[in-house]
């Protein structure tokens, strides 16, 4: 069965950079695009990019203005999202969640808690 | 940059019908998805393309469209539907976008 697993919680200072990992089972990696996906306590989720295991194709939205960066290792089906310049209000939960496709197949990992304090 | 938006709250009574919509002006050009979201928990997809249902999802959530606007509806509200809702769809350049989330109290 389809399984993404990610790595533990985080505790960061301001200004530091933080990667976290998702590692994908089940699966044909390559075929499918991996999205990453935050939400702060309280607030709604929000999209933050994807990238195509099969050719390294990424995408980001503009609301991270270049801190974020997408990557992954098909040797190891795993996938990071690594965020720079943290802040305060970079404290999330972070989700990897495989592209649907349109369909009805939709995965999620377990989310990983990013903590951002002085 | 493109947004969709939700009502904050909506409330039912047990074995009424809720209804949570979502608006966008993209949304006749692009797909919609629905995700519930329990405290604690990632979210679940409980409708796609628009309308239909994925395997396991109960018959009373169901998903509708006209125009920019989107709307799920649940028939029978029980307790267990108690959640967050978040609508998503797509941007012009393929970026997922979210809808702010409806709470739905179920009393």
């Amino acid at each position: 069965q389809v399984q993404l697993v990610q790595s533990g919680a985080e505790m960061k200072k301001p200004g530091a950079s933080v990667k976290v990992s998702c590692k994908a089972s089940g699966y044909s990696f390559s075929a499918y695009t991996m999205h990453w996906v935050r939400q702060a306590p309280g607030q709604r989720l929000e999209w933050m990019g994807w990238i195509n295991p099969g050719n390294g194709n990424t995408k980001y939205s503009q609301n991270f203005h270049d801190r974020v960066t997408i990557t992954s290792d098909t040797s190891a089906s795993t996938a990071y999202m690594e965020l720079s310049s943290l802040r305060s209000e970079d404290t999330a939960i972070y989700y990897c969640a495989r592209d649907r496709h349109n369909s009805g197949e939709d995965y999620w990992g377990q989310g990983t808690l990013v903590t951002v304090s002085s | 940059s493109y947004e969709l938006t939700q009502p904050p709250s909506v409330s039912v009574s047990p074995g009424q019908t809720a209804r949570i919509t979502c608006s966008g002006d993209a949304l006749p050009k692009h797909y919609a998805y629905w995700y519930q979201q329990k405290p604690a928990q990632a979210p679940v997809l409980v409708i796609y393309k628009d309308t239909e249902r994925p395997s396991g999802i109960p018959n009373r959530l169901s998903g509708s469209s006209s125009g920019t606007t989107i709307t799920l509806t649940i028939s029978g509200a029980q307790a267990e539907d108690e959640a967050d809702y978040y609508c998503q769809s797509v941007d012009s350049s393929g970026a997922w976008v979210f809808g702010g989330g409806t709470k739905l109290t179920v009393l």
